[in-house]
């Protein structure tokens, strides 16, 4: 597996604002995710960070919306601009790990961002 | 029809009980399978990958049947602990990067 943090934990923003989530990992991963998981439902995919390439974005999503950063293999980052009380959510980042042995990916989150837009 | 179903429940069991919980996807293409556990306020955690052969950790068993698109987990002996949301994965892709499909999860309620 893999130690994922997050910062901030949580934070309350006014509409208008912009705020960017830190993502860190203890281990060299090449690939990246941000999810979104609004109030009462399930995770959504908002892009894949890769390592030296721009983020791809799942269909409702937008770059000039979650501009995304992936400097190195441990670290990324998330923006979520000109936030709308739409935009409360928990926002989570994941990381992708090769099982050694089974040939098969797995992915483990982090503990998530909690976002408050007032 | 939604790419990964799951019954919301909530599931309520006695300690000691067993429960299985379902999941149909819509993929066909898919080809890797996972449970995850969600507790309230956190972030999902893997509870196991599910093979074609099905699989087995301790209380936990995992089904898969690729023909009916359906993925099945049993818990038995449950524990107090075991309350929590249970999320069924899917992903269509067989290799390189997974985009995983979450169901809306799954509560069990496991009470004394």
């Amino acid at each position: 597996s893999a130690v994922i943090s997050q910062k901030p934990s949580r934070d309350i923003c006014q509409r208008g604002t912009s705020l960017t989530i830190q993502c860190q990992v203890d281990s060299q991963v090449t690939m990246m995710f941000w999810y979104r998981q609004q109030p009462g439902q399930s995770l959504t995919l908002i892009a894949t960070a890769n390592q030296g390439s721009e983020a791809t974005y799942e269909s409702g999503f937008v770059i000039d919306k979650f501009p995304i950063s992936r400097p190195n293999l441990t670290f990324s980052t998330l923006t979520v601009s000109n936030m709308s009380p739409e935009d409360s959510s928990i926002y989570l980042c994941s990381v992708e790990v090769v099982r050694i042995g089974k040939s098969s990916y797995e992915q483990y989150f982090g503990p998530g961002t909690r976002l408050t837009v007032t | 029809r939604k790419e990964v179903e799951q019954d919301p429940g909530p599931f309520n069991v006695p300690e000691g009980a067993t429960v299985a919980f379902n999941c149909t996807y819509s993929n066909s293409a898919s080809q890797s399978f996972f449970w995850y556990r969600q507790d309230c306020r956190k972030e999902p955690k893997l509870l196991m990958s599910v093979y074609s052969s099905g699989n087995e950790d301790g209380r936990f068993t995992a089904q898969l049947n690729r023909a009916s698109q359906y993925i099945s987990l049993l818990i038995r002996d449950s524990k107090l602990s075991d309350s929590a949301t249970y999320l069924c994965v899917v992903n269509g892709m067989n290799t390189g990067f997974q985009k995983l499909v979450f169901g809306t999860g799954t509560r069990l309620l496991v009470s004394p």
